[in-house]
């Protein structure tokens, strides 16, 4: 098993312009999670989903669409990238909710640099 | 998130010292607490978690204690190594019963050889 996958490792984007993160996993998880982390801050949720065709907002949504058309992948878009959207992004993945299986399981990250 | 708080937030111990985290949560209702490592440009990884209905959880040299009462628990190593080396992390459910993990700012070990 791969776990969870997450391209590209590095990109970056002029302000204004858009991109998509990828995230697969083969663990057959229901739930998967974007975060993305700063120096200092921790790591905040942007989106996740609880299911196939489900997505809803965590504490950092702004800028950011996401989409759970296939099980197994989790997208993550910037339509107009902006400076404050430079981080590291983290995509990670629980086999249901987090309370009852327990941990969750992270991608190696994508650090996006937006100047 | 501010519904999950994490002290110290760096620390810094010689090795073979013990070292202790604190996590303090508000949701009340919380009943699965776990600790990420995060070593310098990897990922997070849980190394250990611990449900309400135990007070204490030990793997080798790593330990978790809970304080439902209070709503804390704590992360401890002992006998520590630079290996252990890294940022650490907790978390917690969002306030409200979302059931939906916010992490703690980390806290920073550093285990001078």
């Amino acid at each position: 098993n791969a776990g969870v996958t997450q391209t590209p490792k590095f990109r970056v984007l002029k302000t204004g312009q858009s991109m998509t993160l990828l995230c697969a996993q083969d663990m057959n998880h229901e739930y998967m999670y974007w975060y993305r982390q700063d120096p200092g801050m921790g790591l905040r949720l942007i989106h996740y989903s609880v299911g196939e065709g489900t997505t809803a907002k965590g504490e950092v949504p702004d800028g950011y669409n996401v989409s759970r058309l296939k099980k197994q992948n989790f997208l993550l878009g910037l339509e107009s990238a902006a400076p404050s959207q430079t981080s590291v992004y983290f995509c990670a993945s629980s086999l249901t909710g987090w309370t009852v299986s327990g941990a969750l399981h992270f991608g190696n990250g994508t650090r996006l640099t937006v100047t | 998130g501010e519904n999950v708080e994490q002290h110290p937030s760096t620390l810094s111990v010689q090795e073979g010292d013990s070292a202790v985290i604190k996590c303090t949560y508000s949701d009340s209702a919380s009943n699965y607490f776990p600790w990420y490592k995060q070593e310098l440009g990897k990922r997070p990884q849980l190394i250990i978690d611990i449900r309400s209905n135990v007070g204490e959880k030990k793997d080798q040299r790593i330990a978790v204690t809970l304080n439902k009462t209070a709503k804390h628990f704590s992360l401890h190593i002992t006998e520590t190594q630079p290996e252990d080396s890294a940022v650490y992390f907790c978390a917690a459910p969002e306030a409200g019963g979302s059931y939906i993990p916010t992490f703690g700012r980390g806290t920073s070990l550093i285990v001078h050889p």
